[in-house]
């Protein structure tokens, strides 16, 4: 099956920063990269996604970016704020049914 | 508005007892799923249905079941829970078709005493 990775699994940015987090995915079918924003003691909720024949992808101050060739994707966020601290997870899919999550990244913002 | 929610939203537990957490849709999702959230692992799938009295393994199923006998509910049952099962629980639905997204609920936190 497939076997999302995560990195880093905690980030610290100053407000204003950028911050960056990255994932690799082992099977080269899937076709399907959403991001989920979850804040403490929420429920996940999908920010962005990318789908295979699309290299990037903005949305105001976020934005994915897709290798295929390497088979690795990544979420931007520019001009950080106190209210992006939140875990953030990546997921790909292969069949359009079954998503797989990488392990989470819990971003802190400072003020 | 339709919704996917999620009951209880707390439970403790004894080992060894069964327990069944619910999970309800009105959105007429086909797809529905159950996944475990744990630090260090993030979300791994439980049991996944692609609609009534369809239901399939994920990757940790074991101890787990679920049934789907209409297209909105799919309930969760540890048959006997054990401390391991400790965790939060989030059930998970999509419409048919390709590439998707993911409408979570709003999660149940599950403690085996």
């Amino acid at each position: 099956g497939e076997n999302v990775e995560q990195h880093p699994s905690t980030l610290s940015v100053q407000e204003g920063d950028s911050a960056v987090i990255k994932c690799t995915y082992s099977d080269s079918a899937s076709n399907y990269f959403p991001w989920y924003k979850q804040e403490l003691g929420k429920r996940p909720q999908l920010i962005i996604d990318i789908r295979s024949n699309v290299g990037e992808k903005k949305d105001q101050r976020i934005a994915v970016t897709l290798n295929k060739t390497a088979k690795h994707f990544s979420l931007h966020i520019t001009e950080t704020q106190p209210e992006d601290s939140a875990v953030y997870f990546c997921a790909a899919t292969n069949t359009g049914n079954q998503f797989y999550f990488g392990t989470g990244t819990s971003l802190t913002v400072i003020p | 508005d339709a919704e996917i929610t999620q009951s209880p939203r707390h439970k403790i537990t004894e080992t060894g007892r069964q327990v069944t957490l619910a999970c309800h849709q009105t959105w007429n999702h086909n797809n529905m799923f159950w996944y475990r959230q744990d630090l260090g692992h993030g979300l791994r799938l439980i049991h996944y249905s692609y609609g009534v009295q369809d239901t399939n393994k994920g990757e940790v199923s074991d101890g787990y079941s679920v049934s789907r006998s209409n297209t909105e509910d799919l309930p969760l049952t540890l048959e006997s829970a054990a401390s391991s099962q400790t965790s939060v629980y989030f059930c998970a639905s999509s419409p048919l078709g390709s590439n998707e997204k993911l409408f979570f609920g709003s999660g149940t936190q599950l403690s085996v005493l």
